[in-house]
């Protein structure tokens, strides 16, 4: 099975801040990469397929990058509605194995 | 609208069996492979199982392989999650989810609300 680890764990940033959260695969997965936001009591909501492909909707100081085996989530601006856990997700096959997610916080 | 509405979730004790159902509305059901992922509490997501639109494929995670079995009713526009022999580590909030595309590989674009199981003699 792939695994996907996330790094890191949780961060804390300011308001404004650009911040980045990686997320590697143990094999290459080509693009079939997601990430999800998940605020606190919420259901998940899908940010970005495809690595880098911003679903509808979602702002755009969101962006993704990478393939193969190496993937980041970049927040340009950093906000207070902003504080969830992001979760990357593999889904080139099955099991469709999420990362361990990374808790973001406002400092 | 599109939405996803879980149910059948509950208390229920080790070695016992639930069965969830995920209904469906706003698009055409039939044409969308589908997905259960469960989220212990305060824990992350783990994917549990996969359906085809037409159930001809069907995957599952290995902590759930010969205990749970998917289904779906493309007339009913329901999905289900059948589970037997249940574990206290079993206890999540069960998510029912949409691939983002009709066919091929895909993320999940459309999560229901989710509902709780819990295990606990």
């Amino acid at each position: 099975d792939i695994q996907m680890t996330q790094s890191p764990s949780s961060l804390s940033a300011s308001v404004g801040d650009r911040v980045t959260i990686t997320c590697r695969a143990s094999q290459g997965i080509s693009n079939y990469l997601a990430w999800y936001q998940q605020k606190p009591g919420k259901v998940p909501k899908l940010l970005i397929y495809a690595a880098s492909t911003l679903q509808s909707g979602v702002p755009s100081r969101f962006s993704g990058s990478g393939s193969g085996t190496d993937f980041t989530l970049t927040i340009s601006s950093l906000q207070p509605e902003d504080v969830a856990t992001y979760y990357c997700q593999n889904y080139s096959r099955a099991p469709r194995t999420f990362g361990q997610g990374t808790k973001v916080e406002i400092k | 609208e599109v939405q996803l509405v879980e149910s059948g979730g509950g208390l229920v004790q080790p070695g016992g069996s639930l069965r969830l159902s995920c209904a469906a509305s706003g698009f055409t059901f039939s044409t969308y492979s589908m997905n259960w992922v469960r989220q212990a509490p305060g824990k992350g997501l783990e994917w549990v199982s996969y359906i085809s639109s037409s159930s001809s494929t069907i995957y599952y995670a290995d902590s759930v392989k010969g205990r749970f079995t998917i289904s779906r009713d493309n007339a009913k526009n329901s999905l289900y999650l059948q589970m037997n022999s249940l574990r206290a580590e079993d206890t999540a909030v069960y998510y029912c989810a949409r691939d983002l595309i009709p066919r091929g590989l895909s993320a999940f674009d459309i999560w229901g609300q989710g509902t709780m199981v819990t295990v606990s003699s």
